[in-house]
């Protein structure tokens, strides 16, 4: 079955990009059915969506994060990527990959991986 | 301040039919379909309702959507101690161009 695994640094210092990548295994990100995606949630608090992308390349962000995200696809490794720049404290959260489909429903999430800004 | 709005917490006692509201506008819940998400804790969402009151292969027919206008309600039936979770709610937005959710909802089975 297709299965999502994020990857990167669980540390990154105050002003730099947090990278983060996810791993499709079992399917391809290059299907025409679904759209990828990020999503985070801060210790304790809730979900926000962060963007999302076509496995053409066609984006769509969080306008509150627009100015800083950036979301990428490698079809060639069957991933996509965030980078997110200039953090601070308030980025700190867990990351989730997740695929998108029609109906705009998450319905395939990562496990998460911890991100922590430290000053 | 989430853009839809749900209670923060609900409770039942096993076997107990319980049920979490989702509170939106005319750019999303009125105009929009509505999904919720299940939380256990410690792991990532699950998607439990989709499309209003559609339900993924796997979920249970004891969990429930619905909508009305600009709001809508999860219902659980049957209450079980392994539905202690968060659940949000979540809807696109047609102002963001983007997917809102709730601030979710801590159900405790008592």
């Amino acid at each position: 079955q297709v299965q999502l695994q994020e990857s990167g640094p669980g540390l990154v210092k105050s002003s730099e990009t947090l990278s983060l990548t996810c791993t499709v295994s079992g399917g391809s990100v290059s299907s025409g059915s679904y759209y990828w995606s990020w999503i985070r949630q801060p210790p304790g608090k809730g979900l926000e969506w962060i963007g999302y992308i076509y496995y053409r390349g066609s984006t769509n962000y969080n306008p509150s994060l627009k100015s800083r995200v950036t979301i990428s696809v490698d079809t060639s490794k069957n991933q996509f990527s965030l980078k997110l720049s200039s953090v601070t404290a308030v980025d700190t959260a867990v990351y989730y990959c997740a695929r998108v489909e029609y109906h705009h429903a998450f319905d395939l999430w990562g496990q998460g991986t911890m991100v922590t800004v430290s000053s | 301040q989430s853009v839809l709005t749900q209670p923060p917490s609900a409770s039942g006692t096993p076997g107990q039919r319980v049920t979490i509201s989702c509170s939106g506008s005319s750019s999303n819940i009125g105009s929009n379909t509505v999904n919720w998400y299940q939380q256990l804790p410690g792991t990532a969402p699950k998607l439990l309702i989709y499309n209003n009151n559609q339900r993924p292969s796997g979920v249970p027919d004891r969990f429930s959507g619905s909508k009305s206008g600009t709001s809508a309600s999860l219902a659980i039936s049957g209450l079980q101690s392994e539905d202690e979770a968060d659940y949000y709610c979540a809807a696109w937005d047609d102002s963001l161009n983007g997917p809102v959710f709730g601030g979710g909802t801590k159900l405790t089975v008592l």
